[in-house]
């Protein structure tokens, strides 16, 4: 039979506007954290990385933000592109950044 | 840097039969990480190297897998016996320093276990 998978949340946005991918995380311990990209066949690609010990952190087009208070990650991506679906990961390290986990992943789909 | 390679890209194989899953990290790397991806149950850490040298394995799922790093450009993951549950891509990553850094994927293994 069919098996039960991960639903991954799916956030669909239109070429040129702004998409805002969001993660909980589950350490409240968690002194690091990165942002990684996977395209369909590919491996995870690294984004961005944002230590605990700040709030916010640009690169190009990306943003990422951290709420400690609330255990709470985002990715806010300026001007989304055709080329930026994919599926879009928080991953958060621990114990001196010993230990790392994945979340299960967001899918981006933009609309031409 | 042609970056982190892993081969075979597909493996089809029987219930029941070995598989190896070979990866070279990236040159002057000296951390190598294996994870397995499933719908299942997502990105899963499985075991971690440093400096050849395994130092977590609390991800390896039972006795049936194994990973060695017999030297720095080179690591293998073993499944024997082979199980229709063990279907998944398996992704090899490499990293510098630490943990922490940035980790380069390979485009990883899809195995299919019949």
């Amino acid at each position: 039979g069919e098996s039960v998978g991960l639903h991954l949340p799916t956030l669909s946005v239109q070429e040129g506007d702004n998409s805002i991918i969001n993660c909980a995380y589950s350490n409240s311990a968690s002194d690091y954290f990165i942002w990684y990209k996977q395209e369909s066949g590919k491996g995870p690609q690294f984004i961005i990385d944002i230590r605990s010990n700040m709030d916010k952190r640009q690169g190009q087009r990306v943003t990422v933000l951290l709420n400690k208070t609330v255990k709470h990650l985002s990715l806010q991506i300026a001007a989304t592109q055709p080329g930026d679906s994919a599926v879009y990961f928080c991953a958060e390290l621990t114990g001196g950044y010993q230990k790392v986990t994945f979340g299960i992943g967001t899918k981006l789909q933009v609309i031409p | 840097d042609a970056g982190v390679i892993q081969s075979p890209r597909h493996e089809v194989t029987e219930m029941g039969q070995e598989v190896t899953l070979r990866c070279k990290p990236i040159s002057g790397h000296d951390y190598l990480f294996w994870y397995r991806q499933t719908m299942m149950r997502g990105l899963e850490l499985l075991i971690y190297f440093n400096n050849n040298v395994p130092i977590d394995d609390s991800g390896m799922p039972e006795d049936r897998f194994s990973a060695k790093m017999p030297n720095a450009s080179f690591s293998t993951l073993k499944i024997q016996p082979s199980e229709p549950r063990d279907s998944a891509v398996y992704f090899c990553a490499s990293s510098f320093g630490t943990v922490g850094n940035i980790q380069y994927f390979g485009a990883g293994t899809r195995l299919s276990v019949l």
